[in-house]
């Protein structure tokens, strides 16, 4: 079964405790990205990942980090949270063969005290 | 830049009424065009698509065709059910490039009562 794995699915932290929200797809899928939802605003791209160890800015990168050293993983990390990062976050694939649709998974809530 | 225009919900209707859900959207070259449906604690599912203009995607009794004179991918369904409840987001991705980056509406809630 085609999944894209998040985990947790829900996080309470504290300002500047880094953490990190890790991404998974067993579809050996080329093309992953990481989504924010906030109410009224939809959802976001922050970054995204052409292939292994090339990776690129969103449109809200800023207070994220993200690495792509195996195909199938693509974690989301936030070295310092700050409480305007408490949003439900969305890891996203697809494959270069045909981009879409995307795959997504089932979302990560988090909330920054 | 590129932008998808939604109609505000929340929409409140009844079981077997007749559902729109009006979307419009600004881009540059030619996008690909997508509804998502987004149900209560799940990510998004893909509900339907059209890759170029005078398509119609259908999928689940939902139907939207892809207009380029009106830039408009209106969502549509001839009787909603109480399990069609959940948020569905317009969405549009453009050809080529190396982001396949799907630019979103913000969302439209639907509620289904019966």
């Amino acid at each position: 079964e085609a999944q894209v794995t998040q985990n947790p699915r829900y996080l309470i932290t504290v300002t500047g405790k880094k953490l990190t929200v890790t991404c998974s797809q067993n579809m050996n899928h080329e093309y992953m990205s990481w989504y924010r939802q906030d109410p009224g605003l939809g959802l976001r791209q922050i970054y995204y990942s052409m292939n292994v160890e090339v990776t690129d800015k969103g449109d809200v990168p800023e207070g994220y980090k993200v690495s792509r050293k195996e195909k199938r993983n693509f974690p989301l990390i936030l070295e310092s949270p700050s409480p305007n990062q408490t949003s439900l976050y969305f890891c996203a694939s697809s494959s270069d063969r045909d981009p879409t649709p995307m795959y997504f998974g089932a979302g990560t809530r988090l909330s920054v005290l | 830049g590129n932008s998808v225009t939604q109609m505000e919900g929340p929409v409140t209707l009844s079981e077997e009424a007749f559902l729109t859900i009006n979307c419009t959207y600004t881009a540059t070259g030619y996008p690909s065009l997508f509804w998502y449906v987004q149900y209560p604690g799940e990510g998004l599912q893909l509900l339907l698509k059209a890759t170029k203009a005078d398509d119609k995607g259908s999928n689940k009794g939902f139907e939207a065709t892809y207009r380029k004179e009106t830039t408009s991918f209106h969502l549509e369904k001839g009787s909603v059910q109480v399990s069609d409840s959940a948020v569905y987001f317009c969405a549009l991705r453009l050809s080529g490039g190396s982001n396949y980056k799907l630019t979103f509406g913000k969302g439209t809630l639907l509620t289904v009562n019966p």
